[in-house]
């Protein structure tokens, strides 16, 4: 069975430009998570999907961040302006959602630097 | 809120040694506890997960056990080997179709 499928892997970008990340979930996972990861840290929900609805987006700085998934599978995250502050991993994670036991699954991760 | 705190942040052990990994967190309504190992420059790897109503999750030389009314977990590595060496995650989901919550981590250096 495929993983979580995330890229690119690596980015580096100069502060006030944009980004995006792609993250392609497991097969049949009907709820996609995004989190930031700040090194030392433990990860951070940005924003929680089941299908192409948004569950939980409380801790999305939307002045700056945006998520879409269209179609309820693939998502992209993007950030625009970029801020120093946002080189960090980020992290994308799925699991079937619904009542199942709710174990998570992430991808490798995205790791963005801002200079 | 639900706050999730590991200790300690890091941990050195020589080959061979049995060792105990805390977390502690604030509320004990929960739904499920996950551990997660984490490599350098990684994702997260899923070690055990264990639903509310258990008190323990075995695999291979890792056991994770769980004690809510403490708000308490701790994983519990045998026979540790230089391969173990990776930072450990905690992470709480407080219901059913709510996000993990996460502590910060140990991270254990395992030396030959």
């Amino acid at each position: 069975e495929a993983g979580v499928a995330q890229s690119p892997r690596y980015k580096i970008i100069e502060k006030r430009q944009s980004v995006a990340f792609w993250c392609n979930p497991i097969s049949g996972h009907a709820t996609l998570y995004w989190y930031q990861q700040i090194l030392g840290q433990g990860p951070k929900l940005l924003i929680q999907f089941q299908n192409n609805g948004v569950v939980d987006d409380s801790q999305l700085p939307k002045d700056r961040f945006s998520a879409e998934r269209l179609k309820g599978v693939d998502s992209t995250l993007k950030i625009q302006p970029a801020k120093l502050e946002d080189s960090a991993v980020y992290l994308c994670a799925s699991s079937l959602g619904g009542s199942d036991f709710g174990e998570l699954f992430f991808g490798e991760g995205s790791r963005l630097t801002v200079l | 809120k639900q706050e999730v705190t590991q200790i300690p942040a890091a941990l050195s052990v020589p080959e061979g040694e049995n060792l105990v990994l805390n977390c502690s967190f604030t509320d004990s309504a929960i739904y499920n506890l996950q551990w997660f190992r984490q490599d350098p420059g990684k994702g997260l790897t899923s070690l055990l997960l264990i639903q509310s109503s258990q008190r323990e999750q075995t695999s291979g030389r890792l056991n994770a056990s769980l004690d809510k009314s403490s708000g308490r977990s701790t994983l519990y590595i045998a026979a540790s080997q230089p391969g173990d060496s990776a930072t450990y995650l905690c992470a709480v989901k407080i219901q059913a179709g709510t996000a993990l919550i996460f502590g910060k981590g140990t991270t254990l250096s395992v030396s030959s």
